[in-house]
């Protein structure tokens, strides 16, 4: 089974922290993307990544930014916290587009963090 | 823009009942949809999909319906069980999008014993 683990289940950070978010996923897959959920506006993307150190923003990438440097691992990044950014960080990976159901994504257990 | 809407956040259906969750999208590029679960202190987990090509697809107690006409498609579950309790989010991708999938806004259904 394809395992993605977050780091953290649960953070608390402060206004104007630079926080970091983990994510590793252990079947080779070329895609991995975070996504924040919030109640009544479902799962929204916030950055993708189709391999090692490229990355394209996702329809909600302000306040944020992404690193990956190796296949397996996929970090979010929150330059200065702002509790607007309090959410569930949700980490996910996939296959590239041909090699299966186009879309079908793997999701990590959520990281819920809370800015003070 | 909301570009697939999940118009009831919420759902209760008695157990061995039908649920029906409802699903419409608005961008005529989409071209597969998939239905994602999603319990408490977990991640969404792959239910069932559906492409455009097609208008029905089942697996077990779980169908999909398509109709790309109306862009609409919905979730059939039958008969309902407790362990169904859960959020389901929709979610469509196009090949011009790649793997990225645009999410509803979930509905939350809850299996009445």
């Amino acid at each position: 089974d394809v395992k993605v683990t977050q780091s953290s289940r649960y953070l608390v950070k402060r206004t104007g922290e630079k926080v970091f978010l983990e994510c590793v996923q252990d079947m080779d897959h070329e895609n991995m993307f975070w996504y924040r959920q919030d109640p009544g506006l479902g799962l929204r993307l916030i950055y993708f990544s189709y391999d090692v150190k490229m990355k394209e923003k996702g329809d909600i990438p302000e306040g944020y930014s992404v690193s990956r440097e190796k296949k397996e691992r996929f970090s979010l990044i929150l330059e200065s916290a702002s509790t607007n950014q309090t959410s569930m960080y949700l980490c996910a990976s996939s296959l590239p587009s041909g090699t299966g159901p186009s879309g079908k994504l793997f999701f990590g257990s959520g990281t819920q963090l809370s800015v003070l | 823009d909301q570009q697939v809407k999940q118009n009831s956040p919420s759902l209760s259906v008695q157990e061995g009942r039908i649920s029906i969750l409802n699903c419409d999208y608005t961008n005529s590029m989409f071209d597969y949809f998939l239905w994602y679960k999603k319990y408490p202190a977990e991640g969404p987990t792959f239910l069932i999909s559906i492409s455009s090509i097609k208008d029905k697809n089942e697996d077990g107690r779980f169908t999909v319906f398509l109709n790309k006409s109306a862009k609409h498609l919905s979730l059939h579950i039958v008969p309902s069980q407790p362990g169904d309790s859960a959020v389901y989010f929709c979610a469509a991708s196009s090949l011009q999008g790649a793997q990225k999938l645009v999410f509803g806004q979930g509905t939350r259904l809850t299996i009445n014993p």
